[in-house]
This record gives structure tokens, sequence and C-alpha cells, in this order.
């Protein structure tokens, strides 16, 4: 167990929908890193979130935005999905974090399966 | 694009016997990770090296670094069947870039 946690564990829902993905970092870290992982792309940095501010973007859409809250939790949001949005969504977190230096730790990932 | 890129793409092996998997990278890093994935499941950890490292050891695993090839390899030593799992290299942005950068992997299955 990474100590990185991350709701819902599957999401089924159709195109043109949004959703919300919730991840919570492991006890004291204050990086959010957010991954996608498809069988076409693999595993690809989307964002991150540095003690609540953006810190640095991937390869994120611009249907797709994220935040950290005070209590640093972060969030996922996908919206106008397509089928192509169906992945595994990955978040992770890393303690010193802001040059990104520190060992990633991932949670389980939520699989988004959009139809 | 993929800065890391792992070889082989897959590795069938009896249990006992060891297992090496290479990757190779194109830009410079502050630190290279190996992580291990079951079947659609999260990330597990292995190892971090870092730039200025040339080797190291978690119990059966040794990993080195060669800066000057961007290359590095994962050996797992006396394998078992709770090895077989998707193994992955990432690397750092470096340059002040946090986010990692993932290989394609390679599929380890160990033969029991």
């Amino acid at each position: 167990d990474s100590g990185v946690t991350q709701t819902p564990k599957h999401l089924i829902t159709a195109t043109g929908q949004r959703v919300t993905l919730r991840c919570s970092p492991r006890s004291g870290d204050l990086s959010v890193y957010w991954y996608q992982q498809s069988l076409d792309q693999g595993l690809q940095f989307l964002i991150q979130y540095y003690n609540g501010e953006e810190r640095a973007k991937g390869n994120i859409l611009e249907r797709f935005s994220a935040q950290q809250f005070p209590d640093l939790h972060s969030e996922l949001n996908l919206s106008s999905l397509e089928l192509g949005d169906s992945a595994l969504y990955f978040c992770a977190s890393s303690g010193r974090g802001r040059l990104g230096r520190d060992t990633q730790y991932f949670g389980p990932g939520t699989r988004l399966t959009v139809l | 694009s993929q800065q890391g890129e792992e070889d082989p793409q897959a590795l069938s092996i009896q249990e006992g016997e060891n297992a090496t998997m290479n990757c190779s990278y194109k830009t410079s890093i502050n630190n290279l990770q190996w992580y291990r994935q079951n079947s659609g499941r999260g990330l597990v950890h292995l190892i971090l090296i870092r730039s200025n490292e040339r080797e190291k050891h978690s119990g059966r695993l040794r990993v080195t670094l060669d800066t000057s090839k961007k290359s590095s390899s994962l050996l797992i030593t006396a394998s078992r069947a709770a090895d077989t799992a998707s193994y992955f290299c990432a690397t750092d942005g470096g340059g002040g870039a946090d986010g990692l950068t993932f290989g394609k992997g390679t599929h380890l299955i160990i033969q029991p």
C-alpha cells in the first residue's frame, strides 16, 4: 500500500459527460501528479500540483482540468468525454516535490470507461 | 514523446533464473526510477537511482545507471513467479520539469 488513495476505482460513463476523479496524497506529501495510461499512448504525465498551485503541465487536454485543495487532496476533472478518454488514471504524490527529485508513489488508479 | 525505452518488450524465463531489463533515455535527467505494474493495477515503486549514482541494490534488485550512454538496467536475481509483471523505467524531466516520462515497459513472465 503506497498510502495514496484514489476514488472511485471504476467509472463508466457516456460520451459528452463530465466526471471528477479524486486523489488523497500520502500524509505530508505536498506534490500531487496525475497520469493517464492507455493502450495506445502508454503512461503519460498530465499535470502536477505543489501545495495548492499548478507546478507543471504535461500532455493534458484542454477539456481536462485539475486542482489541489488546502487539505492537499486533488481532483481531476474530465469533461466532454470521448471514447478515446477511456484509460487508467493514476495519481501520485511525492514529498519535497517542488523540483521533482523525490520518489513518486502511485495510487491504485481509477479505470474510466467511456461508452 | 517517450523518454525511456525498455528492452526487451517481453521476456520469459524460468523461475530461479535472473532477469535483466534495459532502459534507454534521450535527455539529461535528475534521477531514474523503476516501477512494477501487475496486470492493470497500480504502479509499485521499486528503486530510484540519482544521476550521480552508478549502481544501487535493493533486496534481489540491482540497478545500474550509465549517464554517458543514457541507459539503465534492472536485474532481478533468483526470479519468482510473483515477479511476473510489467516493468517500467521512468525519468524526471530534468531542468525543473517534474512529471515522470515512462517507457513502454518490459513484460516479464516467470515460468514455474
